[in-house]
């Protein structure tokens, strides 16, 4: 079956430090893929998404490039603040849905950044 | 505003209680689902709905029962059966059909259960 795999956690940054989370996943076809984070307490919030190869998703200066040939779609941003401290989840959908769809998540991973 | 609203943020439970988990949605989804997180685990599908009075079974269904008697409603109740509830639950809520759009899921902001 589908699944998805991220790197382990926790990950501890400086402020302004480069980031990147690692997913990589297993599917039959094409799934689409996304990143949603997780801020202490709360639900989860869709970040960024990618539907076919070499799609890049992007928001709030985080970016993912979804990858067929490495089957990756890993997690980026340039400078982090503090306040991107939280867990993030990497996930997939599949295309083999016809209606409404059943994501699979990653393990998730802490993020948290010092000032 | 539209969203989703879980209720309540805490819960407690008694050995050989069932409690009702509440979720509403005034997104017009069609589509609502129940996820189980632990930590290290990620989430996991407990039950999911695509159609009033309609749903399905996911990967952890023992222990729990919903029910979809309104479009806008989806409660999940943990039975005594479930031997080991004390977990975040997240219900969330997506479109149905065709379309990129329908793999967008919405989540409440969770209930915490816990055993005494």
């Amino acid at each position: 079956g589908d699944s998805v795999t991220q790197m382990e956690g926790p990950v501890t940054l400086s402020e302004e430090a480069f980031l990147t989370i690692n997913c990589t996943y297993t599917a039959t076809g094409y799934p689409s893929l996304f990143w949603y984070v997780q801020y202490p307490g709360e639900g989860l919030q869709l970040l960024l998404k990618a539907t076919k190869a070499d799609d890049k998703g992007s928001n709030k200066g985080f970016e993912a490039t979804y990858r067929k040939e490495t089957t990756s779609f890993h997690l980026e941003k340039g400078s982090v603040q503090v306040s991107d401290s939280a867990v993030y989840f990497c996930a997939l959908s599949d295309p083999a849905e016809t209606s409404g769809s059943r994501l699979t998540f990653g393990e998730g991973t802490q993020l948290t950044v010092n000032p | 505003d539209g969203g989703i609203t879980q209720s309540p943020k805490y819960l407690f439970r008694k050995e050989g209680q069932n409690v009702t988990l509440s979720c509403e949605q005034n997104l017009n989804h069609d589509a609502m689902y129940w996820y189980r997180q632990d930590p290290g685990q990620g989430l996991r599908l407990i039950y999911y709905s695509q159609i009033v009075n309609d749903f399905q079974k996911g990967d952890i269904a023992e222990g729990y029962s919903v029910s979809r008697e309104k479009k806008e409603s989806f409660p999940l109740t943990v039975t005594s059966a479930q031997k080991n509830p004390t977990a975040f639950y997240l219900c969330a809520s997506s479109i149905v059909g065709r379309g990129q759009a329908k793999n967008i899921q919405y989540f409440g902001a969770g209930t915490r259960l816990s055993v005494l």
